[in-house]
């Protein structure tokens, strides 16, 4: 089972519907979570992070974890064809010495 | 703020050449930066773990002499690919974690795309 699983995609919605991207992890002792998004060429950037169960809400992007189902996923609503991207789920453990693992990525679409 | 860059964003170097990548953060001090690579279409590859004043760690099957990593101040860390091949060719991305008082989150440099010919 690898560490950090993500469904490759591509995940295809249409302009102004909600976007859903799901992470699970198989390490129990995970305590931070991260979405990156990744545009084709560029490098990946922050979204969001989530260190508790429940929700965090930011602007259109709302995070989601639930750490006894160990799965984090990522909504996008109102999504825009400027959402299209390859989507990271990215874990780690507390403390500085770990190092996050990230997942495969998620490839969104949004068509008009 | 925690603003990383990556110098130079583009190189094409000759088969045996060698080719240094900066990776700065320009606006926090980064104890630890990561070095990445990824090929078109795959996902990206820890390559090394690279610590303020010391070694680098390498990740399994990351040739150490090959991969040359230099983490000499709290702002700076290097990566040198010595000896390039063609298949060396990929995009080079750098993350540094921090600032301080938020030592979890990493924060990707623009990456640089390295072709060998």
């Amino acid at each position: 089972q690898k560490e950090v699983e993500q469904n490759s995609g591509p995940l295809s919605v249409p302009e102004g519907a909600i976007a859903s991207l799901n992470c699970t992890y198989s390490d129990r002792g995970s305590q931070s979570f991260f979405w990156y998004r990744q545009y084709s060429g560029k490098s990946p950037e922050l979204i969001m992070s989530i260190y508790s169960n429940g929700d965090k809400e930011d602007g259109r992007f709302t995070a989601q974890l639930n750490k006894a189902s160990q799965y984090v996923s990522l909504l996008i609503r109102d999504s825009q064809p400027s959402d299209s991207a390859t989507y990271l789920c990215a874990v780690k453990k507390s403390g500085g010495s770990y190092i996050p693992t990230f997942g495969r990525g998620t490839s969104l679409i949004v068509h008009p | 703020g925690a603003v990383v860059s990556q110098h130079p964003s583009r190189v094409i170097c000759k088969s045996g050449t060698s080719v240094k990548i900066e990776c700065r953060s320009l606006d926090f001090q980064a104890t630890t930066m990561f070095w990445y690579r990824q090929f078109p279409k795959q996902s990206l590859m820890l390559m090394a773990t690279s610590n303020e004043g010391s070694k680098a760690t390498y990740e399994q099957g990351v040739e150490k002499d090959k991969f040359l990593i230099n983490h000499a101040s709290l702002t700076l860390s290097t990566l040198t690919v010595t000896s390039a091949h063609p298949e060396d060719s990929s995009f080079y991305i750098c993350s540094a974690v921090g600032p301080a008082g938020n030592q979890e989150t990493q924060y990707f440099g623009p990456g640089t795309r390295l072709l060998v010919l």
